[in-house]
């Protein structure tokens, strides 16, 4: 069984820039969420969608962070602007319901310099 | 709120030492307790997980009992080995109804020598 996918695996960008990540949860499942993990410590949600809707986002910087799951299986998460703070891991989850085991993908590095 | 506190690293050990990496949690209702483990350049794992008091998650020699009393969810492992280097993570999630996210402590390095 394939596990989650995620791209790119590095983005470096400058401050004010804009930047997106892709994710692929596993096949078949309904529950996907996006974390924020910041060097040296443990990773943040920062939301989470069941098929396509939204179920947390309480989190989610909404002034410059953006995600969508358009049709319950990808999903992007967009940074615009970027700032410096914004340097860290990217996870993406899946887990089969609400309340299964989340299965993590590899993560994007992100440096905003 | 919900919130996990876990021994801070790095832990050093030589190979077949005995392992314990301490971990407590402060929540509201009954929450489910996960240990995860990030090797060097990978994601997240599942090491191993108990969803209720007194259960105890084991998975490639680690183990972890749910410590209701004491708030508790210690990780041990009887005998390290140098592929057991990584950074492990204590988390809960408590399904609310309204999404059941993972709130996870800062992670522990563990590095095992020869």
């Amino acid at each position: 069984e394939a596990g989650v996918a995620q791209s790119p695996r590095y983005k470096i960008i400058e401050k004010r820039q804009s930047v997106a990540f892709w994710c692929n949860p596993i096949s078949g499942h309904a529950t996907l969420y996006w974390y924020q993990q910041i060097l040296g410590q443990g990773p943040k949600l920062l939301i989470q969608f069941q098929n396509n809707g939204v179920v947390d986002d309480s989190q989610l910087p909404k002034d410059r962070f953006s995600a969508e799951r358009l049709k319950g299986v990808d999903s992007t998460l967009k940074i615009q602007p970027a700032k410096l703070e914004d340097s860290a891991v990217y996870l993406c989850a899946s887990s089969s319901g609400l309340t299964d085991t989340q299965y993590f993908g590899p993560g994007t590095r992100l440096t905003v310099l | 709120g919900n919130s996990v506190t876990q021994m801070e690293g790095p832990v050093t050990l030589s190979e077949e030492a005995f392992l314990t990496i301490n971990c407590t949690y402060t929540a509201t209702g009954y929450p489910s307790l996960f240990w995860y483990v990030q090797y060097p350049g990978e994601g997240l794992q599942l090491l191993l997980k108990a969803t209720k008091a007194d259960d105890k998650g084991s998975n490639k020699g680690f183990e972890a009992t749910y410590r209701k009393e004491t708030t508790s969810f210690h990780l041990e492992k009887g005998s390290v080995q140098v592929s057991d280097s990584a950074v492990y993570f204590c988390a809960l999630t408590i399904n609310t109804g309204g999404g059941n996210k993972l709130t996870f402590g800062t992670g522990t390095q563990l590095k095992v020598e020869l």
